[in-house]
């Protein structure tokens, strides 16, 4: 178990460019969610898989944002033309869903956006 | 609507003093409840989490958690803080699939 990992774990970029994050879940997990935290709050979800399937969007996930995670195990998450709201941290996180209920995340150590 | 409260935005305790952060849920079901730390630069640790059960949960760390339905709370707590617990803590309530975080307490520990 090597835990949730994130690439990159910085970007900074202009305002109007595209950029794409990267997040390797646990390996037997077969939740993956995605969050924002911005400085002073908590994390705020954004969407979420189950395999490949995305099963919920946040109305905070403008169109704008894209996420994919084509076989069901590493995911990408998109912003097109980045706008300076979006500067943040950008948190992955990974669970072993069961049949109801909450499980555990696990979270990786995110990617923190700067746009300029 | 579901939330979660967190009371202090900021504590200051002395190393080896106890420890206490409030947090308060709204939700209608019963509830799944965690306590996540973060410390500068890293990801969200996983501390402790109430599904059922035991009322009191341990976690690590030395860190306990009591649910209070009644209450609807679900507050950290600590015998003896060092210093290295200097950090970021959240609480959190499981909704269906989702969690929902609290806006956090930072923790300052004064040698």
């Amino acid at each position: 178990d090597t835990g949730v990992s994130q690439d990159p774990r910085h970007k900074i970029t202009k305002r109007g460019q595209n950029v794409t994050f990267r997040c390797d879940p646990i390996s037997e997990h077969n939740r993956l969610y995605w969050y924002r935290q911005t400085l002073g709050q908590g994390p705020e979800f954004l969407t979420y898989f189950q395999n490949e399937a995305q099963l919920e969007k946040s109305r905070l996930l403008s169109d704008r944002f894209s996420a994919e995670r084509p076989k069901g195990s590493f995911s990408t998450l998109e912003i097109q033309r980045t706008e300076q709201g979006d500067s943040a941290m950008y948190l992955c996180a990974s669970s072993f869903g069961g049949v109801e209920g909450t499980d555990t995340q696990y979270f990786g150590p995110g990617t923190r956006l700067t746009v300029l | 609507a579901q939330s979660v409260t967190q009371p202090d935005i900021h504590i200051t305790v002395s190393e080896g003093a106890s420890l206490e952060l409030r947090c308060n849920y709204s939700y209608g079901a019963t509830p799944y409840l965690f306590w996540y730390v973060q410390s500068p630069g890293q990801g969200l640790q996983l501390l402790l989490k109430y599904f059922s059960g035991d009322t009191l949960v341990q976690g690590i760390k030395g860190f306990e958690a009591e649910f209070k339905r009644s209450q609807s709370s679900f507050n950290l707590r600590k015998p003896s803080v060092h210093w290295s617990d200097a950090a970021e803590y959240f609480c959190a309530v499981g909704v269906s699939d989702k969690v929902i975080f609290g806006p956090g307490t930072s923790l300052s520990v004064i040698p």
